[in-house]
């Protein structure tokens, strides 16, 4: 079953421009994980915001968690054409041994 | 580069046949998991093993196992083979078991597809 729920399901924009994906999740949570998918390779782990943090930042990556809301937000910065990839959201399941992911938001970032 | 290897990185097969893929975590992880990705289903959760015994379960068939050997490999049998078994295999690694509260590092992936 979807945990988390990307928004929107496909951005595209000009390189030097922000990125903004949302995520809703449906149970309460331990953490909230962000990856990035390049084309039909491995995800690759961006950051994690624990349930008791609301805002964290990594680079040019700044991640938002409302568990009020049960909604997080990753706001990638200046972006470039090498951010173009698929961004997801994960978070445990009820059992806390393995991820459930959305299905993804596809950014497109063009030159 | 995340430190898992998973071979092979494509292998193409026919309906009714059976397929080991084979995943190395990262140096020092006891846990690997697997996922399947495909277009319609998305990411899923297949199956999680701790030093060598089963933790989890997800939406694994009972056509697919897998298991974890002493030196920490692992490796997901997947028989019968059916079409709508094309997809993403992929294995990814911790270090403890709490794979929802922790960072998972992926593989590669291996392309299936079956014809």
């Amino acid at each position: 079953s979807q945990q988390g729920e990307e928004d929107p399901q496909a951005l595209s924009i000009q390189e030097g421009e922000n990125a903004t994906m949302n995520c809703s999740y449906k149970t309460s949570i331990n953490n909230l994980q962000w990856y990035r998918q390049n084309s039909g390779r491995g995800l690759v782990h961006l950051i994690l915001i624990r349930s008791n943090e609301r805002e964290k930042h990594s680079g040019r990556l700044r991640v938002t968690l409302d568990t009020s809301k049960k909604s997080s937000s990753l706001l990638i910065t200046a972006s470039r054409a090498a951010d173009t990839a698929s961004y997801f959201c994960a978070t445990g399941n009820q059992a806390g041994t393995a991820l459930i992911f959305g299905k993804g938001t596809t950014l497109s970032v063009s030159s | 580069d995340s430190g898992v290897t998973q071979t092979p990185k494509h292998l193409i097969t026919a309906t009714g046949q059976r397929v080991t893929l084979r995943c190395s975590p990262r140096s020092g992880d006891l846990s690997v998991y697997w996922y399947q990705q495909s277009l319609d289903q998305g990411l899923q959760f297949l199956i999680q093993y701790y030093n060598g015994e089963e933790r989890a379960k997800g939406n694994i068939l009972e056509r697919f196992s897998a298991q974890q050997f002493p030196d920490l490999h692992s490796e997901l049998n997947l028989s019968s083979l059916e079409l709508g078994d094309s997809a993403l295999y992929f294995c990814a690694s911790s270090s403890r078991t709490s794979g929802g509260r922790e960072t998972q590092y992926f593989g590669p992936g291996t392309r299936l597809l079956v014809l």
